[in-house]
């Protein structure tokens, strides 16, 4: 399976410090995509990082993949209250999305 | 991207009975799919749904047990069939590429008694 695994399933940061999250695969993918659910409720897109990429920022996130250790991490950089939500790495390779477990961040103001 | 919709956002149903879920896509698009979500648990893809073709669904997934029904490029419906508690899960929709980044509706949260 290419399923991805987050690491930590879970962490508690105070309001402005950084947040980060890894997720490890188990297959060659095409690309690796991270997602931000509150709640239980839907996922949001956050980025998508393509296999011959290392890494990729928006805003206060940045995202590094490795290939060669089949794994990824999402930086999260002054961390806000809002922030607080589970992260899911997804990975398509001949498959569409197969999502980790994910990791669940609370932040604390 | 897309705007979605779900109906119902919630229900609580009987053991033995099915429901409908319904989503809408604000532009049309043409693919859907359909994700599970149990329980503190990761999603897990039920099916794609392609407009004017039968859905493909993964493994462990079948269509006497979650029916879909694509009738245009902008809706979808699911049909969760004879539920049992095992059901109980957050129910999504979601559009966009095959093998690239989707977007997703709210979801729908099934409880079944």
């Amino acid at each position: 399976s290419q399923q991805g695994e987050e690491d930590p399933q879970a962490l508690s940061i105070q309001e402005g410090e950084n947040a980060t999250m890894n997720c490890s695969y188990k297959t060659s993918i095409n690309n690796l995509q991270w997602y931000r659910q509150n709640s239980g409720r839907g996922l949001v897109h956050l980025i998508l990082i393509r296999s011959n990429e290392r890494e990729k920022h928006s805003g206060r996130l940045r995202v590094t993949l490795d290939t060669s250790k089949k794994s990824s991490s999402l930086l999260i950089t002054a961390s806000r209250a809002a922030d607080t939500a589970s992260y899911f790495c997804a990975t398509t390779g001949n498959t569409p999305l197969v999502f980790g477990k994910g990791t669940r961040l609370s932040v604390i103001a | 991207s897309a705007v979605i919709s779900q109906k119902p956002s919630r229900d609580i149903c009987q053991r033995g009975t099915s429901l409908t879920i319904q989503c809408q896509v604000d532009s049309q698009v043409t693919m859907m799919f359909w994700y599970r979500q149990q329980p503190g648990q990761s999603l897990t893809l039920i099916a794609t749904a392609n407009q004017g073709s039968e859905a493909t669904y993964e493994s462990g997934f079948v269509i006497d047990k979650f029916p879909i029904s694509r009738p245009n490029l902008t809706f979808s419906t699911l049909t969760v069939s004879n539920m049992s508690p095992e059901d109980s899960s957050i129910y999504l929709c979601s559009v966009g590429s095959y093998l690239g980044e989707q977007y997703f509706g709210p979801g729908t949260r099934l409880t079944v008694t």
